[in-house]
């Protein structure tokens, strides 16, 4: 069965410092997504990673993909308050979205 | 380009009772699936649509059952409501045939259940 592990699940980071979620996944699979989750709202896209060694950016975020160690990084760089949010990694498994626990960022001055 | 929208916004039900939740998919979108997400949880997926047939189910038992329209939009019906459903019903639209198969997501319906 597949199985999507997200850790940490709760993170509180001072704003300016770096940090980085990962999320282990137990199945092989070739697409890799992120979101992020604000309080009470929907799930925005983030990244879709879909190649061993994917490496995407957007800003403060970078989200990397390792097929072979079933590992996908999601790096925070001098975080800002506005970062504060749950963010998802999800594995896509013939047509089988499976979603990690979550990790809840707080991102404090 | 029209994004996913999803109705009602709300709803409250009892137990026992039956409900139906839309979602209209982004312009261009030929699939939607739909996830059930409890209070401090990741989504779970219970089944995606293509072309008007199931495309794939999650673990959730038959009660939950789903319907899409020529023009891919889908319901999703549950019947004899328990107070577990109580969640954000969330659907996500797609495009099968692209590489990424990315998902976009709706606003969500907030169902409670008494």
């Amino acid at each position: 069965e597949l199985k999507v592990e997200q850790n940490p699940l709760f993170l509180s980071m001072q704003e300016g410092k770096n940090y980085t979620i990962y999320c282990n996944y137990s199945t092989t699979s070739d697409r890799l997504y992120w979101y992020r989750q604000d309080p009470g709202k929907s799930l925005e896209s983030l990244f879709v990673l879909l190649s061993n060694g994917a490496v995407k950016q957007e800003g403060r975020l970078m989200a990397s993909l390792d097929t072979k160690a079933r590992l996908s990084t999601l790096h925070i760089t001098a975080a800002v308050h506005d970062l504060s949010a749950t963010y998802f990694c999800a594995v896509d498994i013939l047509n089988d979205m499976r979603f990690g626990a979550g990790t809840r960022l707080t991102v404090k001055p | 380009e029209t994004g996913v929208t999803q109705s009602p916004t709300h709803l409250i039900k009892t137990r026992g009772q039956q409900v139906t939740l839309r979602c209209s998919s982004q312009s261009g979108h030929n699939t939607v699936s739909w996830y059930q997400q409890a209070l401090g949880q990741g989504p779970q997926f219970i089944f995606q649509y293509y072309r008007e047939e199931e495309n794939g189910r999650g673990n959730f038992p038959p009660r939950f059952s789903g319907l899409q329209f020529p023009n891919y939009s889908s319901e999703l019906n549950v019947n004899a409501l328990e107070l577990d459903d109580s969640a954000l019903y969330l659907c996500a639209s797609s495009q099968i045939g692209l590489a990424s198969h990315e998902q976009f997501f709706g606003p969500g319906t907030r169902l409670t259940v008494l």
